[in-house]
């Protein structure tokens, strides 16, 4: 079961760079999500999308783009990369808006800008 | 700005040793909480869904508690093993704000054999 994949698992990035993440799952799921991980910090939301379309800021969406043109994919863009986003950032899904649904993260992208 | 609250940040224990950690939020407009389990170089995984107050759950050795009208989650294990080494996150769902997880910055658990 693949359930949600990120790539890729590593990257290291210049200053003012740009690159994408990638994002897709493949339990039909309606929502999806980037978070960032900073160390002591706990995950913090960017984006997400609660279906094909339809994407929406989070708590920490400056310098990042995402789109959803399907249900599987969900890839974050970061355009000019800046040291201040190196950080472990994870992809998750999550059936619909049930209380009741937990979210399925993938394994995680340790980016480092410099 | 939305306050998860998780103490202690980590916690060192020896192996058989039973222990528990808070996760504090408001308690206002709550709808869920979620306590996951992460283990260094790998993802985050679900243990518990809660929902209602005084709702009490369990998976082998982890149980947690919820007071919604005081907000606070306990999670507590029993019993700790080496391999029960992971930082445990929990994460608010709030009834106003669709369906955005907000999470503590989690608790770091050690248990040393």
């Amino acid at each position: 079961n693949a359930g949600v994949t990120q790539t890729p698992k590593f990257r290291i990035l210049k200053i003012g760079q740009s690159m994408t993440l990638q994002c897709a799952q493949d339990m039909n799921h309606n929502y999806m999500y980037w978070y960032r991980q900073d160390p002591g910090m706990g995950l913090k939301l960017i984006y997400y999308s609660v279906g094909a379309g339809i994407t929406d800021k989070g708590e920490v969406p400056n310098g990042y783009n995402v789109s959803r043109s399907t249900t599987e994919d969900f890839p974050l863009r970061l355009e000019l990369a800046a040291p201040s986003q190196t950080s472990v950032y994870f992809c998750a899904s999550s059936t619909t808006g049930d209380m009741n649904t937990e979210a399925f993260f993938g394994q995680g992208t340790r980016l480092t800008v410099v | 700005i939305l306050n998860v609250e998780q103490s202690p940040q980590s916690l060192h224990v020896q192996e058989g040793d039973s222990t528990n950690f808070t996760c504090s939020f408001p308690s206002s407009n709550f709808y869920a909480l979620h306590w996951y389990r992460w283990e260094t170089a790998k993802s985050p995984e679900a243990l518990f869904v809660m929902t209602l107050n005084g709702d009490e759950k369990k998976k082998g050795r982890i149980s947690a508690t919820l007071n919604t009208k005081e907000g606070y989650s306990y999670l507590y294990i029993k019993g700790s093993q080496p391999e029960d080494s992971a930082t445990y996150l929990c994460a608010l769902l709030l009834n106003n704000a669709g369906n955005m997880l907000t999470f503590g910055g989690g608790t770091r658990l050690m248990v040393k054999p």
